[in-house]
């Protein structure tokens, strides 16, 4: 199985400040169709995954500018450009390319 | 607007069986690979398993291969996850999720505890 690290596990952030995570993956994402499925997901307190980045970089409907998605083959990075209150939470890096699908432990962001 | 619905959870006592079932709408449901991924407390995901559009090609995780089984009545709207032999791991929130690769849209979840 692909598995998927991150780093950091925990990441408190000041808000209005910029912050950035890590994800590897133990083999390249890209798939036999020639995309590179890796997704990004925050899962805020007591709520559901949502899809914020699809396939490395592309942003999801709604989601706010500040969050972009970049990397290839083994190594992506998420970025928010400016923390909000609103964007805490746990994210999950997730490997779309070779079946079993697996996800990252996740990254929890809070405010310091 | 995409809703995901799930429904099925509950307590169930360890080898016992539970079926849960998704209602989508929103969507040409027939038109999407759909998924099932779980959250076991306090842990991260787990995709468990996925179903192509016409149900004939289905993916499972090892840790449920024999156990689970997917499905599909795309006449409904609807998908299932059969749960048999249920083990104390496999509690957990249980996820209907649109397509297999991406997970674009996800469900509110339903909580399944294996517990005697």
């Amino acid at each position: 199985d692909v598995v998927m690290t991150q780093s950091p596990l925990s990441l408190p952030v000041t808000l209005g400040q910029p912050a950035s995570i890590s994800c590897r993956s133990s083999q390249s994402l890209v798939s036999s169709d020639g995309n590179t499925y890796l997704n990004w997901f925050q899962q805020r307190p007591g709520q559901s995954p949502r899809r914020l980045i699809y396939k490395v970089s592309n942003r999801d409907s709604g989601v706010p500018d500040r969050f972009s998605g970049s990397g290839s083959g083994t190594d992506f990075t998420l970025k928010i450009s400016r923390v909000e209150a609103e964007d805490v939470g746990v994210y999950y890096c997730m490997q779309g390319a070779h079946w079993p699908f697996t996800f990252g432990p996740g990254t929890k962001v809070d405010v310091k | 607007e995409v809703q995901l619905v799930e429904s099925g959870g509950g307590l169930v006592q360890p080898g016992g069986s539970l079926r849960l079932s998704c209602a989508a709408s929103g969507f040409p449901f027939s038109d999407y690979w759909m998924s099932w991924v779980r959250q076991a407390p306090g842990k991260g995901l787990e995709c468990v398993a996925n179903i192509k559009q016409d149900g004939s090609e289905k993916n499972y995780v090892d840790s449920v291969k024999g156990r689970f089984t997917i499905s599909r009545d795309n006449t409904k709207n609807s998908l299932s996850l059969q749960m048999n032999s249920l083990r104390a791991e496999d509690t957990a929130v249980y996820y209907c999720a649109r397509t297999a690769r991406g997970l674009e849209y996800w469900g509110q979840g339903t909580l399944i505890t294996v517990s005697s």
